[in-house]
């Protein structure tokens, strides 16, 4: 069965830099939330999207910014990367936009390292 | 609580032994319950999603309950395996707004 892709994997980044995260939900998932986890912390939300539109916000700094796009794949985009924007930054897709009896399908997650 | 806590933060149990362990949320504006279990490398994966006060759920020797009165929510793993040694996380969703919010998650170590 399909599942929530995530892209890339890992990366490297230097301080100061970009990144864009990319997420794929699983054929018709129109919900899409994006966490980070930090090293020794727990998940924090950062955002949500709901048939492309931002559906809830969490902790998400303003450097960086995320959409859902028309096929429902959603990106996280950052900027100005700082040393403590390490993690690993997981995307998960839901069918429905509460999700009352669905849970969450996890991506595999991307790694980024920050030097 | 304000938060989603859950205790204790690691646990190790023997082989064929039977544990359990909390996760504790706010008791207002309850939406839902959710565990995961989380295996190193690889993504978390869905056990329960959990709506109603007193609810049971049971998959294979994994079940849970809860209380949303209280605000809480037990987790138990009946006769572990080494296969049940994982992180398993909890999250809760509000009424409002759209996002779950996760518990630190309590690790388990199942010893042969």
């Amino acid at each position: 069965a399909a599942g929530v892709i995530q892209s890339p994997r890992h990366l490297i980044k230097e301080k100061r830099e970009t990144a864009t995260l990319k997420c794929y939900p699983i054929p018709r998932h129109d919900t899409v939330y994006w966490y980070q986890q930090g090293p020794g912390q727990d998940p924090q939300f950062l955002i949500s999207f709901y048939e492309k539109m931002q559906s809830d916000k969490g902790s998400i700094p303003d450097r960086f910014s995320a959409q859902q796009f028309s096929d429902y794949h959603s990106e996280l985009n950052m900027s100005s990367l700082e040393l403590g924007d390490s993690a690993l930054y997981f995307c998960a897709s839901s069918p429905t936009l509460k999700g009352i009896g669905s849970p969450l399908h996890f991506g595999n997650g991307t790694r980024l390292t920050v030097t | 609580i304000l938060n989603v806590e859950q205790s204790p933060q690691s646990l190790h149990v023997q082989e064929g032994d039977s544990t359990n362990f909390t996760c504790s949320f706010p008791s207002s504006n309850f939406y839902a319950l959710h565990w995961y279990r989380w295996e190193t490398a690889k993504s978390p994966e869905a056990l329960f999603v959990m709506t109603l006060n007193g609810d049971e759920k049971k998959k294979g020797r994994i079940s849970a309950t809860l209380n949303t009165k209280e605000g809480y929510s037990y987790l138990y793993i009946k006769g572990s395996q080494p296969e049940d040694s994982a992180t398993y996380l909890c999250a809760f969703f509000k009424a409002a707004g759209n996002k779950l919010t996760f518990g630190g998650g309590t690790r388990v170590l199942v010893k042969p």
